[in-house]
């Protein structure tokens, strides 16, 4: 079935240090996607979004990569700060709604 | 959270006893979603409301109802709770025109014993 997967279930780096989240997805008539940022006890908040007709969006501080050759986005965060600690999703927007992957828990240490 | 308000906030329950979760938006949006979170599985849609007066299953609608009461509120019912319905319950609505940005709101924790 179709699917929006995560490489990595956990990423620990150290503060300064620049992050990378990866993504696959399955679907290759994907054409939308966005990630979300989740803190301990909150719901899930946009952090950017990219279509297919682009292959890299920068935002404040992150930039995601799209390579829809291998179906695969990536999410990097750059000078990670403690704040930046939360599990980051990636979801495919589909006609109705968006279907998300499982996750990536960002640990940023001092 | 962007004017997504879900209550109560937590709640614990017995097998087979029921209740409702309640969700509010005030963006004057059509579209609302009940999704749940479980640990390793991320967000699963159980029910969605593309406009007032209209619902749809999404992946994991077993165990659930749905009603879209008017254009601010939808509603998640269990009927007869089981412990497999032990989950954090997101409730969310469409940001800007045009994006698929969900707002969603805090997050209801639901206990089933």
């Amino acid at each position: 079935g179709e699917s929006v997967g995560l490489h990595l279930p956990t990423l620990s780096v150290q503060e300064g240090d620049n992050s990378i989240i990866n993504c696959a997805y399955s679907n290759s008539a994907s054409d939308y996607f966005i990630w979300y940022k989740q803190e301990s006890g909150k719901g899930p908040q946009f952090i950017i979004d990219i279509r297919s007709n682009m292959d890299k969006r920068q935002g404040q501080r992150v930039t995601v990569l799209l390579n829809k050759t291998v179906k695969h986005l990536s999410l990097q965060i750059a000078a990670t700060q403690p704040g930046d600690s939360a599990v980051y999703f990636c979801a495919d927007v589909g006609r109705n709604t968006l279907t998300f992957g499982k996750g990536t828990m960002l640990l940023v240490s001092p | 959270n962007a004017g997504v308000t879900q209550t109560p906030k937590f709640q614990v329950l017995k097998t087979g006893q029921s209740m409702t979760l309640q969700c509010a938006q005030d963006m004057n949006h059509n579209s609302m979603y009940w999704y749940r979170q479980d640990p390793g599985m991320g967000l699963r849609l159980i029910y969605y409301s593309a406009s007032e007066g209209t619902t749809d299953k999404g992946e994991v609608p077993n165990g659930y109802n749905v009603s879209r009461l008017n254009k601010r509120e939808f509603s998640l019912r269990l009927e007869s709770a089981a412990p497999s319905q032990t989950s954090v319950y997101f409730c969310a609505s469409p940001g800007k025109l045009e994006s698929g940005e969900l707002f969603f709101g805090e997050g209801s924790r639901l206990t089933v014993l």
